[in-house]
C-alpha cells in the first residue's frame, strides 16, 4: 500500500525553528515528487511547493518563498518543511502529498495524502 | 501565479440531484486540471485528475471536463456522503495553485 506518514503534531513559540515530516513507504520514494500544502483553521487549501527526491529541485510558491524550506532524503524516503522563525500565522494543518505520475511535478494529481500535521505557534 | 476561481462558494442540493461546480483559470493551463474533495477533519482525496481522468476508486457519479481555462466537475447524483467542500487545482508551470473551494451541503 502506498502510503505516507507526517510527524505529530507540534506547539510552539514564535521566532521557534521547527521541522516537520512525512515519510513515504509502499513505493520507490525517489521516483515521484511531494507537495507540501498549507490549510489555515477554517480555511481552503494553499499550495506550498513541491521537491523532486531524486535530486532535491524545488519549486515554491511566491507566498511561501524565503520562510519555508522544502528538502527531502531519499535515503530516508522521506520529505521534510522547515522553518527558520516560525510567525502566529503560520498556525495551520500541513499536508504532504504524493504526484501520482511518476517523475513529473505537472501532470497528474496529487494521491495520497499524509494524514496532516497540526503546526501552532502561541507564545 | 494562475488564479483560480471557484464557483459556486457554496450550495445546497437534495440527494439525487445533478450538481456542477466550475472552476476557472486567468489563463490556459491546457488540461491540468485536478479535483479534490475534502470532508471535515479529513485531509483531501483526489476525485479527477488532469481535467478529465476518473481516480482509481473515485464513484463513477463523479466526472470532470474542460480545457484551457474553463472547467466543471459534475455528480451525476448527490449522495449524502458527497458532504464536502470541493476545490480545483492547477498544476501547470512552476506554481501550482488552489481553487478557493465549494461547500456542498445535502437539503
Amino acid at each position: 500500500e502506498v502510503q505516507l506518514v507526517q510527524s505529530g503534531a507540534e506547539v510552539k513559540k514564535p521566532g521557534e525553528s521547527l521541522r516537520i515530516s512525512c515519510k513515504g513507504s509502499g513505493y520507490n520514494f525517489a521516483n515521484y515528487w511531494i507537495t507540501w500544502v498549507r490549510q489555515m483553521p477554517g480555511k481552503g487549501l494553499e499550495w506550498m511547493g513541491r521537491i523532486d527526491p531524486s535530486d532535491s529541485y524545488t519549486n515554491y510558491s511566491p507566498s511561501f518563498q524565503g520562510h519555508v524550506t522544502i528538502t527531502a532524503d531519499k535515503s530516508l524516503a522521506s520529505a521534510y518543511l522547515q522553518w527558520g522563525s516560525l510567525r502566529a500565522s503560520d498556525t495551520a494543518i500541513y499536508y504532504c502529498a504524493r504526484h501520482t505520475i511518476e517523475s513529473s511535478g505537472l501532470a497528474g494529481g496529487l494521491d495520497p495524502w499524509g494524514q496532516g500535521t497540526l503546526v501552532t505557534v502561541s507564545s | 501565479d494562475i488564479q483560480m476561481t471557484q464557483s459556486p462558494s457554496s450550495l445546497s442540493a437534495s440527494v439525487g440531484d445533478r450538481v456542477t461546480i466550475t472552476c476557472r483559470a486567468s489563463q490556459t493551463i491546457r488540461t491540468y486540471l485536478n479535483w479534490y474533495q475534502q470532508k471535515p477533519g479529513k485531509a483531501p482525496n483526489l476525485l479527477i485528475y488532469d481535467a478529465t481522468n476518473l481516480q482509481s476508486g473515485a464513484p463513477s457519479r463523479f466526472s470532470g471536463s474542460g480545457s484551457g481555462t474553463h472547467f466543471t466537475l459534475t455528480i451525476s447524483s448527490l449522495q449524502p456522503e458527497d458532504l464536502a467542500t470541493y476545490y480545483c487545482q492547477q498544476s501547470h508551470g512552476m506554481v501550482a495553485t488552489f481553487g478557493q473551494g465549494t461547500k456542498v451541503e445535502i437539503k
